[in-house]
């Protein structure tokens, strides 16, 4: 089963607009939530994460805001540019246990 | 600092060869893991290590093996390879346990015909 599920296979934007990428997960348990980004033929970096304590968390362009609530997170992206352009993992995890969304491949488009 | 470190970047295996893909960190994590990536899935967690000696199963660890005997390595090894295990493997490593950052190798593109 997948508990971590990103809806979205992919998202184009324009260059200098926002760019929002969601993901939603079903295991209450999970404390901590983290967002990859992956280009072609490299490993996975990490780019922004926060904690289940928390609701949002900030590292200039990139924002995540965290609804325990109704079990979803975002990434949001601003302003975008091309060097964006890339596959976005959500992950969530608790005690050694990380479980990665299908991931949202993001064209920015100049 | 040359990071996670994964051989071969390619293989091709037929069913039922053995192999071990081999993976190497340089920064002194204690935690180590072993993901693969199939398309729509995302990335699965194989196996884990939390240091020298201790490891442990992740979310689908049948038909792999593998060991911790040094800080610095952590070998995965496919006893009898099948087509199902075709996928793309990473190996990745944290400071900070399996629930935090990670920092991933560059991957092995594995095919089993």
């Amino acid at each position: 089963d997948q508990q971590v599920k990103q809806n979205s296979p992919s998202l184009s934007v324009q260059e200098g607009r926002i760019s929002i990428l969601n993901c939603d997960y079903t295991n209450s348990m999970f404390d901590y939530f983290l967002w990859y980004k992956k280009y072609p033929a490299e490993g996975p970096t990490f780019l922004i994460s926060i904690s289940s304590i928390k609701d949002k968390n900030e590292d200039g362009r990139f924002t995540v805001f965290l609804n325990k609530s109704a079990k979803h997170l975002s990434l949001h992206i601003v302003p975008s540019q091309p060097g964006d352009s890339a596959v976005y993992f959500c992950a969530a995890s608790t005690y050694n246990d990380m479980r990665f969304g299908a991931g949202t491949r993001l064209t920015v488009k100049p | 600092n040359a990071g996670v470190t994964q051989t071969p970047k390619f293989q091709v295996l037929k069913t039922g060869q053995s192999m071990t893909l081999q993976c190497a960190q340089d920064m002194n994590h204690e935690y180590m893991s072993w993901y693969r990536q199939d398309p729509g899935m995302g990335l699965r967690l194989i196996h884990y290590s939390v240091g020298a000696g201790i490891t442990d199963q992740g979310e689908v660890p049948n038909g792999y093996n593998v060991s911790r005997s040094t800080t610095e390595d952590f070998p995965l090894r496919l006893l009898s390879a099948a087509p199902s295990q075709t996928s793309v493997y990473f190996c990745a490593s944290s400071n900070s346990g399996g629930s935090y950052e990670q920092y991933f190798g560059p991957g092995t593109r594995l095919t089993v015909t």
